[in-house]
């Protein structure tokens, strides 16, 4: 059965970086296309990224550009995603989903941004 | 960016009945080169992940009671539950990716009456 493991929550101060890690215990990362969502609290779902396997590219939500990368480390078969320069809104669960079509999603890393 | 919109926003149940929720996208997810409808949706239920009921448009993902269905082409969208279950409450959610950035719908929350 694949499961999608990801990192324990984070507490995090505005202007700071977060790094999320993703793994799929048994299976290489590469043999999946990774994309990330997040929820803020009590509100919906929204898209931050993923890799486009058409193209053979990384693509960021235009919203995030600049602030997100979303990485894989081969040797570690784990995949990252940061975000940068945090602020109070970035305050959500950070979900890390393979795309297979999004049939696999983990269980979610919640982020809280507070001075 | 594809706008995706959702009614009702809410929608109270009885178990045993019949129920549907609508999603409606900005432009076409048709896409003419590969013929598939890139109309997913999704079921968060309460304190859980969100999980994959139907992918491009009308296919039921693996493990998804056959209760529901996926319909609709071009701009227009149905989810239809054919018998509700308590075990079905929660908020769903509609996602296009017929094109970067794939936008998700606000939601509509299924409850019981």
């Amino acid at each position: 059965q694949v499961q999608v493991v990801q990192s324990g929550a984070e507490v995090k101060k505005p202007g700071a970086s977060v790094k999320v890690s993703c793994k799929v215990p048994g299976y290489s990362i590469t043999e999946f296309s990774i994309h990330w969502v997040r929820q803020a609290p009590g509100k919906g779902l929204e898209w931050m990224g993923g890799f486009d396997a058409v193209n053979s590219k990384t693509v960021y939500s235009q919203r995030l550009e600049g602030r997100v990368t979303m990485t894989e480390d081969t040797s570690t078969d784990t995949a990252y995603m940061e975000l940068s320069s945090l602020r109070s809104d970035d305050t959500a669960v950070y979900y890390c989903i393979l795309d297979i079509p999004f049939d696999y999603w983990g269980l979610g890393t919640l982020v809280t941004v507070s001075s | 960016d594809i706008v995706m919109t959702q009614t009702p926003l809410s929608l109270p149940v009885t178990p045993g009945e019949p129920a549907s929720i609508s999603c409606r996208s900005s432009q076409s997810l048709l896409d003419s080169d590969d013929g598939y409808t890139h109309l997913d949706w999704f079921l968060q239920k309460p304190g859980q992940s969100p999980q994959l009921l139907i992918y491009m448009g009308s296919f039921r993902a693996s493990g998804v009671p056959d209760r529901f269905s996926g319909s609709g082409s071009g701009t227009d969208f149905t989810l239809k539950i054919s018998r509700v279950e308590a075990e079905d409450v929660g908020v769903y959610y509609c996602m296009q990716r017929r094109e970067f950035p794939f936008t998700f719908g606000p939601g509509t929350t299924v409850d019981l009456k």
